[in-house]
């Protein structure tokens, strides 16, 4: 039963360049979350979305990020524009139900580097 | 504002001694867990605790929560080199508690000399 997959591992981008980080959940799992990670500092929770639906964005920046989690295929979280404080790894996560009571299962991370 | 303040935020000891990290959160939680990350890696799950329960363990691993006191500790016994990694805290406050994932606290590094 294969993990939680994120791809690309590393992604270097110029500024003003856009990043696209990917997330297939595990195997059953309908609810992804993604977080973000500077250097020394603990996960930021940005978005959480089941199938097809965003049910909280409130760790997301207003603008440039977007997720989406379609009916098919993998989660995408999406920056426009990047800036070099965009650079962090970006930590993809899901469960089979909501955090209430059930552990999260992480993905590797996409290390985002922006030049 | 971080839900869990993890302390100390780094830690160094022999093999073969106990580890004690202890985190600390704000508001009212369904659950409190811990995980542990290995540098440059995703961060794996290694124990969640309800808020109804006050000690629980797993292998080497015992972690209590004391929800008067909004803190939780977890305890490491016995330790070994691969237990070098970062360990977090993370709450689940529930619907109306903020954001609908856990809320992380920013980690204690534990660093086990051989």
């Amino acid at each position: 039963n294969a993990g939680v997959m994120q791809n690309p591992r590393h992604l270097v981008r110029r500024r003003g360049q856009e990043a696209r980080l990917r997330c297939s959940p595990m195997k059953g799992h309908s609810h992804v979350y993604w977080y973000r990670q500077l250097p020394e500092e603990g996960l930021k929770f940005m978005v959480y979305l089941q199938k097809e639906n965003i049910i909280d964005e409130s760790g997301m920046p207003k603008e440039r990020f977007s997720a989406e989690f379609p009916k098919e295929g993998p989660s995408i979280l999406r920056i426009q524009q990047v800036v070099r404080g965009d650079s962090a790894a970006y930590f993809c996560a899901s469960s089979p139900a909501g955090v209430t009571n059930e552990k999260l299962f992480f993905g590797s991370g996409t290390q985002l580097s922006v030049l | 504002s971080q839900q869990g303040e993890e302390d100390p935020q780094a830690l160094s000891i022999q093999e073969g001694e106990n580890a004690t990290m202890n985190c600390s959160y704000k508001t009212s939680i369904n659950n409190l867990q811990w995980y542990r990350q290995n540098s440059g890696r995703g961060l794996v799950h290694l124990i969640l605790i309800r808020s109804n329960e006050r000690e629980k363990h797993s292998g080497r691993l015992r972690v209590t929560l004391d929800t008067s006191k909004k803190s939780s500790s977890l305890l490491i016994t016995a330790s070994q080199a691969a237990d070098t990694a970062s360990y977090f805290c993370a709450t689940d406050a529930g619907s109306g508690g903020g954001a609908d994932g856990l809320t992380f606290g920013k980690g204690t590094h534990l660093i086990i000399q051989p």
